[in-house]
């Protein structure tokens, strides 16, 4: 059990850039997870993957964001055309392939937008 | 739709003693409820869960009461020590089968 882990962990860039960020899960789960979470909060859900299915997505996600998770394993969240008010950490998180089961979250990528 | 609240104002409490958080959720009762760590710069990190047919759930230091009839969850850490000075996160299950919601969390600082 390696965890899950997320690459880039830190990511700068202007206004108006694209940005992407990789989780990879815990490699026997099939459920993956997207949270946002800004400072003092709790993460906010903002998509579902079961194995490579996109199953949820929050109703306040905007156009401006796809996630994809092509084989099953990684998953890949974009944000196109970034906004000041992108600018928090977001996380990844996996489960195992049954109900009621704790979630496992990485370390997350903070974005920043200048 | 839920809500979930977490007394926002940051606990201290005196190393040795009982830490007490609360959960209070304003719906449904959930048919689960999780409890999760935080440390600054860090992702979540799962605790317990405790099943709504569950009064109570254990695991060394650590306990979790669920009364659904006030719609509240009790996290309680025994014999506390600085190093459980951390953010505690509460979650349940949301209105579809894969979403949680989370509260905002309570910060708790144990002093030595």
């Amino acid at each position: 059990d390696t965890g899950v882990s997320q690459d880039p962990r830190h990511k700068i860039t202007k206004r108006g850039q694209n940005v992407t960020f990789r989780c990879d899960p815990i490699s026997e789960h099939n459920r993956l997870y997207w949270y946002r979470q800004t400072l003092g909060q709790g993460p906010e859900f903002l998509t579902y993957f079961q194995n490579e299915a996109q199953l949820e997505k929050s109703r306040l996600l905007s156009d401006r964001f796809s996630a994809e998770r092509p084989k099953g394993s990684f998953s890949t969240l974009e944000i196109q055309r970034t906004e000041q008010g992108d600018s928090a950490m977001y996380l990844c998180a996996s489960s195992p392939p049954y109900s009621n089961q704790p979630q496992h979250f990485g370390d997350g990528t903070r974005l920043s937008i200048l | 739709s839920q809500k979930i609240e977490q007394n926002s104002e940051a606990l201290n409490i005196q190393e040795g003693k009982t830490a007490t958080l609360t959960c209070n959720y304003t719906n449904y009762s959930p048919a689960y409820l999780q409890w999760y760590r935080q440390d600054p710069g860090r992702g979540p990190v799962f605790l317990l869960l405790i099943r709504e047919n569950e009064k109570e759930k254990r695991k060394e230091r650590l306990k979790v009461t669920f009364d659904t009839t006030l719609k509240q969850s009790l996290f309680h850490i025994t014999a506390s020590q600085p190093a459980d000075s951390a953010t505690y996160l509460c979650a349940l299950d949301g209105d579809s089968n894969y979403q949680l919601i989370w509260g905002a969390g309570t910060k708790l600082i144990i002093k030595p």
